[in-house]
């Protein structure tokens, strides 16, 4: 069974360019997450869906960031414009159910923004 | 709110060494426990959980018991390999299946 995937792996961009993260979750998975990691601590959601709605996105930065999931399947996450700080790993989990059960994690795609 | 919080690392050790990792824990209710591990270059993996207090999470020789008296959810391992080296993060699930997760510690076994 395929995991959690994400694309890109690595992305360098400079400050106030835009940059979208791809992830495709494991077949079955209605619920999907993104996730901020910063160097040094441990992830913080930004965004859990439940299949195509957005459930819980109290800590996304709206001002800059978005996230789609139209079909209920892959999601994508953007920022526009990114800023110094943005540079971190965006990871994507997925889990079946209502968000209860077991995440799986992609390898996360770590942003550099200069 | 709910918060975790474990031990900084690094954390080094020999070959066939006894590993504890602290983690404590503040929150309403009544969480859900869990170990993540992070090996270089791939996602996070849950190493165990435990969903109400006594219980005890173990996989892969790793142990920890949920402690409401001292909420705490200690990670053990009788005896560390070197393929145990990853960056191993506590966590807690709240009722609203919010995940937080603590800042992570990183293991490195010698041979």
């Amino acid at each position: 069974e395929a995991g959690v995937v994400q694309s890109p792996r690595y992305k360098i961009i400079e400050k106030k360019q835009p940059v979208a993260f791809w992830c495709n979750p494991i077949s079955g998975h209605n619920t999907l997450y993104w996730y901020l990691q910063n160097l040094g601590q441990g992830p913080e959601l930004l965004i859990r869906y439940e299949n195509e709605e957005a459930v819980d996105d109290s800590q996304l930065p709206k001002d800059r960031f978005s996230a789609e999931r139209l079909k209920g399947v892959d999601s994508t996450l953007k920022i526009q414009p990114a800023e110094l700080g943005d540079s971190a790993v965006y990871l994507c989990a997925s889990s079946f159910g209502q968000g209860g059960n077991e995440q799986f994690f992609g390898p996360g795609t770590r942003l550099t923004v200069l | 709110g709910n918060s975790v919080t474990q031990m900084e690392g690094p954390v080094t050790l020999s070959e066939e060494a006894f590993l504890t990792i602290n983690c404590t824990y503040t929150a309403t209710g009544y969480p859900s426990l869990f170990w993540y591990v992070q090996y270089p270059g791939e996602g996070l993996q849950l190493l165990l959980k435990a969903t109400k207090a006594d219980d005890k999470g173990s996989n892969k020789g790793f142990e920890a018991t949920y402690r409401k008296e001292t909420t705490s959810f200690h990670l053990e391992k009788g005896s560390v390999q070197v393929s145990d080296s990853a960056v191993y993060f506590c966590a807690l699930k709240g009722g609203t299946y919010k995940y937080i997760f603590g800042t992570g510690t990183r293991l490195k076994v010698l041979a």
